[in-house]
């Protein structure tokens, strides 16, 4: 068990719906990290937040966002959402702000299926 | 430009032998960090191990370890004694100027009894 937690673990919506993950992480860990995971991308990340403020953008489209709270659990909204983006999300955690010697701490997923 | 590359899609190992996953990366910077994540059928990603550029040994964890060549950019993955266990995608991936952790395609391991 990493110790970071993600709700819920599935999600099946339609198209054109809105949805929220949810993810907590380790005790004393500062940043959040979003990442997708699709069979046809691979592991892309998406965005970064460190102590509540946004701290790096990856491949996130315009119609997600995300956010961190002051007890710093995440938020990933994903909106007007398309078949595409049926994929496996993880949220990662760690202590610092990132950086070469950061170690990221994997939450188990949420498997989001857009029918 | 592919910061991390995995050639080898999938591999097949007798239990009880060692098996090395091939992992090869890009960077022009001289700090970085680079990291080996185990994700089995259940979906969950597991951290493995770690080594840092400057580190002059190479990082073990009981049964992994990492056989770093600098000078070839490879950070290989050695799995010892295979367990029926260590069925699962393995994940080669790197930090580096940008702080994001960029992982390569992965590769599939297959312990065979």
């Amino acid at each position: 068990d990493s110790g970071v937690t993600q709700t819920p673990k599935h999600l099946i919506t339609a198209t054109g719906q809105r949805v929220t993950l949810r993810c907590s992480p380790r005790s004393g860990d500062l940043s959040v990290y979003w990442y997708q995971q699709s069979l046809d991308q691979g592991l892309q990340f998406l965005i970064q937040y460190y102590n509540g403020e946004e701290r790096a953008k990856g491949n996130i489209l315009e119609r997600f966002s995300a956010q961190q709270f002051p007890d710093l659990h995440s938020e990933l909204n994903l909106s007007s959402l398309e078949l595409g983006d049926s994929a496996l999300y993880f949220c990662a955690s760690s202590v610092g702000q990132g950086g070469s010697n950061e170690k990221l701490f994997f939450g188990s997923g949420t498997q989001l299926s857009v029918l | 430009a592919q910061k991390i590359t995995q050639t080898q899609p999938g591999m097949f190992v007798q239990e009880k032998e060692a098996v090395t996953l091939d992992c090869t990366y890009d960077t022009s910077d001289p700090s970085y960090g680079l990291f080996w994540y185990k994700q089995p059928s259940s979906g969950e990603m597991i951290f493995l191990i770690y080594q840092g550029s400057y580190d002059q040994q190479n990082a073990t964890e009981g049964r992994y370890s990492l056989n770093f060549q600098k000078a070839r950019k490879s950070a290989n993955l050695v799995i010892s004694a295979s367990q029926l266990g260590d069925s699962a995608m393995y994940f080669c991936a790197m930090t580096d100027d940008d702080y994001k952790l960029s992982f390569g395609a992965g590769t599939t391991v297959t312990v065979r009894a």
